[in-house]
This record gives C-alpha cells, sequence and structure tokens, in this order.
C-alpha cells in the first residue's frame, strides 16, 4: 500500500537556520504530495502541495519539489522564524485518501 | 465564519460511555472525512464521505459509526468507549473532482477525547 517515510524528530534550530524535512513516498498510482503544519492546539494547515513529478509547491517561506525518480518530496526553508515552530506532516493522496508521514517536531529558537 | 467545525473541543468521559462528535463544513465541499491522531502524532484515516455516502472505511472498530444527514455534516458516533479510543479526532473536507487530483483536504480543529 501507500506510504509516507519522514525525518524523525525533534529538530531543535536557531532563528534564520536554514531546514529541511527529508520526505519520501512509497506508492503504486501516481500520488499528489503535501506537506501540512500543525501548530500546537490547532488542526492541520495546508502548507504547500504538487500534483506530479518535477511540479514545486512553495508557501510562506517553504518549498518542496516532487522528485519522482527518488520518490522524494522534501520540506526546505533558508531561514526559519520562532513563529515555524510546529508539527510537520508529509502526505500523499491517492483518489483523494491522504497517507500521512509520523510528522516531524520543530522548534526554533530566539 | 469557520470554515470546518468541530464540537466539542474536548470531550472527557468514562470508558463504557456513547458519545458523538459533531462536524460541519460550509466549503461546500462534497467529500468529508474523520481521521484520528493518537498520542504520538501519528494521524490515521478512519472514515470519508462523498455525498452521504460512505466511500472509505478503514479497519475501524465497529463501535465507531459515523453518520453523514447531509452533505455538510459528518457527525462521528462512538459506542463503549474504551482507554484506547482516546485521542485527538479530526474532521476534514475537500472538493472530489473525479477528472482532478490532488484535492486539499481542510481540516477543523480537533476534538480532544479523554477516555478515564
Amino acid at each position: 500500500g501507500d506510504s509516507v517515510t519522514q525525518m524523525e524528530g525533534p529538530v531543535t534550530l536557531s532563528e534564520e537556520a536554514f531546514l529541511t524535512i527529508n520526505c519520501t513516498y512509497t506508492a503504486t498510482g501516481y500520488p499528489s504530495l503535501f506537506w501540512y503544519v500543525q501548530y500546537p492546539g490547532e488542526g492541520l494547515q495546508l502548507l504547500l502541495k504538487a500534483t506530479k513529478a518535477d511540479d514545486k509547491g512553495s508557501n510562506k517561506g517553504f518549498e518542496a519539489t516532487y522528485r519522482k525518480e527518488t520518490t522524494s518530496f522534501h520540506l526546505e526553508k533558508g531561514s526559519v522564524q520562532v513563529s515555524d515552530s510546529a508539527v510537520y506532516f508529509c502526505a500523499l493522496s491517492d483518489r483523494n485518501k491522504l497517507s500521512f508521514g509520523a510528522g516531524t517536531t520543530v522548534t526554533v529558537r530566539a | 465564519d469557520t470554515a470546518v467545525s468541530q464540537t466539542p473541543k474536548y470531550l472527557v468521559t468514562q470508558m463504557g460511555n456513547d458519545k458523538s462528535i459533531k462536524c460541519e463544513q460550509n466549503l461546500g465541499h462534497d467529500t468529508m472525512y474523520w481521521y484520528k491522531q493518537d498520542s504520538k502524532k501519528f494521524l490515521k484515516i478512519m472514515f470519508s464521505y462523498n455525498n452521504k455516502e460512505l466511500i472509505i472505511n478503514e479497519t475501524v472498530p465497529n463501535r465507531f459509526s459515523p453518520k453523514s444527514p447531509d452533505k455538510a455534516h459528518l457527525n462521528l458516533h462512538i459506542n463503549s468507549l474504551e482507554l484506547g479510543d482516546s485521542a485527538v479526532y479530526f474532521c476534514a473536507s475537500s472538493q472530489e473532482v473525479r477528472a482532478r487530483r490532488g484535492e486539499t483536504q481542510y481540516f477543523g480543529p480537533g476534538t480532544r477525547l479523554l477516555v478515564l
């Protein structure tokens, strides 16, 4: 079945540091790929997505590129802020059924 | 003007009780979902409804029964609650367009269920 593996946390960074969270997937079809973010005490929000190979999703300074050859969708941000502290989930969707990775907790210190 | 809302936000109850969680979306979406998030933050889909029809039913105990009175509502009823049911339950919705892939799912704020 479809599955997502993402880098385990927790990850602790200083403000303005570079963030990367690795995500790889296994799928039988041609899934769409997502990054969702969950701020403390809240529900999930879509951060960015890509629906086909070589697409790049971007939002709020975050980027991820759909790499079919390496089955990856790594999340990056060049300069993190304290407000980026959250849990980040990589997910894939096949026919609207979302399969999530285990989540990576990111803490950014001032 | 909340897009996906859930009630209650917190639910503390005794083992063996029956409880319901309500979900409503005002986005005009066709498809609604229930997810369970465990204490380690792992998220797993439980059910999905499209236009009041059940389309995804993962391996969930039959003590859990979703009910969709109309396409804007998807409620979750849980019978004979057990300690292991303690989790955060998220409702979500999306617009299902069969010719299009990758529709975004919009999540509610979650219901934190604690079974004592």
